[in-house]
């Protein structure tokens, strides 16, 4: 069993849908989350991080984050196509430096 | 904005040579990173640094090594190149304050023929 495991997809939404995406974490001592958006070529870059519980919006992202069933999602809402791009979940632990990332899920938007 | 910065986009260097990627950070970050990023294979950690000369292996630290001599610059040396580190590297630094998300530099493509 993978340590992040994410579905590869592609999910393929139209513009103007919500966009959910999916992540599963095996470590229960994990405490922090983060969702990193990467664009084919480009570097990853942070856009949510959620460290408790519940929910977390940012714009057109929430994070939503239960530790008792081991899962964190990202939802965007209202999808643009310049949402395309691979999604990458990212878990950490308070004891370590490292992240564990997922190999991440490829988000189509169509026009 | 914290900005993490590489020293080359792309890089083609011949099997055998020794290469340099050099990465730096202006945030005052404790930690940075030094992944590869393949198709299929995701992110793989090759070292990281906790403190200036502080270093330990990542998951795939074979045929490299790296040098921490600042806090804002984390290099990383092939110590002789092999086709079979042609990939993407990716720098990343964060850890500030108990927080450990990482923010990455905008990659190095490096190509050994």
């Amino acid at each position: 069993q993978k340590e992040v495991e994410q579905n590869s997809g592609p999910l393929s939404v139209p513009e103007g849908a919500i966009a959910s995406l999916n992540c599963t974490y095996s470590d229960r001592g994990s405490q922090s989350f983060f969702w990193y958006r990467q664009y084919s070529g480009k570097s990853p870059e942070l856009i949510m991080s959620i460290y408790s519980n519940g929910d977390k919006e940012d714009g057109r992202f929430t994070a939503q984050l239960n530790k008792a069933s081991q899962y964190v999602s990202l939802l965007i809402r209202d999808s643009q196509p310049s949402d395309s791009a691979t999604y990458l979940c990212a878990v950490g632990r308070d004891s370590s430096y490292k992240l564990i990332f997922g190999s991440g899920t490829r988000l189509l938007v169509r026009p | 904005d914290v900005k993490v910065t590489q020293s080359s986009r792309y890089l083609v260097k011949r099997t055998g040579e020794k290469v340099f990627l050099e990465c730096v950070q202006d945030m005052d970050h404790e930690n940075m990173f030094w992944y590869r990023q393949d198709p299929g294979l995701g992110l793989r950690l090759i070292y990281f640094s906790y403190d200036v000369k502080m270093k330990e292996k990542g998951d795939i630290p074979e045929g490299y090594s790296v040098s921490r001599e600042k806090k804002e610059r984390f290099s990383l040396i092939l110590e002789s190149a092999s086709t079979n580190q042609t990939s993407m590297y990716l720098c990343a630094s964060g850890g500030t304050s108990g927080r450990n998300e990482q923010f990455f530099g905008p990659g190095t493509r490096l190509t050994v023929l």
